[in-house]
């Protein structure tokens, strides 16, 4: 079956502590892309990705650092500079053309105490 | 910059029709999504609009008028399944497709 993962569903960290949520997709579609989304907020982006070994800044990337070595998987590491990184994070992927629909992953929720 | 805007909060009941409506202002357009998004899970693509105009897809429908920057998206024979949250998004063109968020109507299905 075809589709993106993310893994873990919930993580718990103590603050001062990188953390590396993981994204791995088999839909060999060419970008990527991590959303937070945050309680009465939209989806925001953090990072994308076009093309394997290339990545773009998103809306909010301070604090959060990616690497795209193979086009199946796109990890976000949650660094301890990003002030707020309690949220739930979402990991997507799709076609750079035609309709642009994104396909997401099931979310990681992060805890950072 | 980008400006999208939708209600917060909508209550239906079971069997009924709902339109939800989606306001927007952004710089450049190529098309307007919508998602489905079930409580603490990811967003599932509903439909994307590039036209004007008004596309069905069974108990689905998505309106578009780019003139106006407003898309309403109508569920029919509406089922306590689709309580959910529904997020209107925006594509501009912007060095990749850009889309924007908005932060989503939550709808709740009553008896």
């Amino acid at each position: 079956d075809g589709g993106i993962t993310q893994s873990p569903k919930y993580l718990f960290r103590k603050e001062g502590q990188n953390v590396t949520l993981s994204c791995e997709q088999n839909l060999n579609h060419d970008a990527m892309y991590w959303y937070r989304q945050d309680p009465g907020q939209g989806l925001r982006l953090i990072y994308y990705s076009q093309i394997v070994n290339d990545f773009q800044k998103g809306d909010i990337a301070e604090g959060y650092s990616v690497s795209r070595e193979k086009k199946e998987s796109f990890p976000l590491t949650v660094t301890s500079a990003q002030k707020n990184p309690t949220a739930f994070y979402l990991c997507a992927s799709g076609e750079d053309v035609g309709t642009y629909e994104q396909y997401f992953g099931p979310g990681t929720r992060l805890t950072v105490t | 910059g980008q400006n999208i805007d939708q209600p917060t909060e909508m209550t239906a009941t079971e069997g009924a029709i709902v339109q939800i409506n989606c306001t927007y202002q952004t710089s450049g357009f190529n098309g307007l999504f919508w998602y489905q998004q079930h409580a603490g899970e990811a967003p599932t693509f509903l439909s994307y609009n590039v036209l004007d105009g008004l596309e069905e897809k069974g108990r689905f429908s998505s309106f578009l008028s780019r003139s106006k920057g407003y898309s309403y998206l109508l569920l029919k024979e509406l089922q306590m399944k689709d309580s959910a949250s529904y997020l209107c998004a925006v594509s501009a063109p912007g060095g990749y497709q850009k889309v924007t968020f908005g932060t989503g109507t939550k709808l709740q299905v009553i008896p």
